[in-house]
């Protein structure tokens, strides 16, 4: 069971925006920088956001994060039907001393 | 452009021992911390292990494979490893190996498959 805990499954019509909860604790989100990873299907994850709110290049503005105490969220605006994926949070654990990520989010573009 | 790439999953009895490897290209190796992601069958992610950059001196894994597996490095090869040992059919999984900026995970490779089964 993950210690990060997400919704397991997110829908949104096209061109909707859509959020993605990320639910932690002090020891990890409460203490340290949240990443969010995509999934495409059949394909490795790619890193979406890191330290929060920074985008790779590459990764189109309609994605963004955010982050406020033990909690996190993605939001992702004018979804696309290439938006279907898997969606990751993950965290630093200070107690464990390692990443933890969450159950993942399953996002269907209606 | 960096790149991953992961070899050495295929099937093992439980029990048995596997190395996977991960060759890396496109950056300075040495400079860089890397890491292992597992991830089983319609499952999610789950992080395995790191090893730190230069000598590797510092390394840090799951409750779920300490003692069992362990991470290590050749940076004239510029390659990493993970050995694992008493492999059980939980095990059995897409083994991803990624770089690590800071305390993010970065690139990931395209990983490589462990069964574990008799």
């Amino acid at each position: 069971q993950s210690v990060l805990t997400q919704p397991p499954s997110a829908s949104g019509a096209p061109g909707q925006r859509v959020t993605i909860s990320c639910s932690g604790s002090s020891s990890n989100i409460g203490s340290n920088t949240v990443n969010w990873y995509q999934q495409l299907p059949g394909t490795a994850p790619r890193l979406l956001i890191s330290i929060n709110t920074q985008r790779p290049s590459g990764v189109p503005d309609r994605f963004s994060g955010s982050k406020s105490g033990t909690s996190a969220s993605l939001a992702i605006s004018g979804l696309q039907s290439e938006d279907e994926a898997d969606y990751y949070c993950s965290s630093w654990d200070d107690s464990l001393d390692g990443w933890l990520f969450g159950g993942g989010t399953k996002l269907t573009v209606l | 452009e960096v790149q991953l790439v992961e070899s050495g999953g295929g099937l093992v009895q439980p029990g048995g021992s596997l190395r996977l490897s991960c060759a890396a290209s496109g950056l300075t190796f040495s400079s860089y911390d890397f890491t292992w992601v597992r991830q089983a069958p319609g499952k999610g992610l789950e992080w395995l292990a790191y090893i730190s950059s230069a000598s590797g001196s510092t390394t840090f894994y799951a409750e779920s494979v300490r003692g069992r597996f362990t991470i290590s490095r050749d940076n004239t090869k510029k390659s990493m490893y993970l050995h694992m040992n008493n492999l059980r059919a939980g095990d059995t999984a897409f083994y991803f190996c990624a770089t690590v900026v800071g305390y993010y995970i970065d690139v990931w490779g395209k990983g490589t498959t462990v069964t574990v089964s008799s």
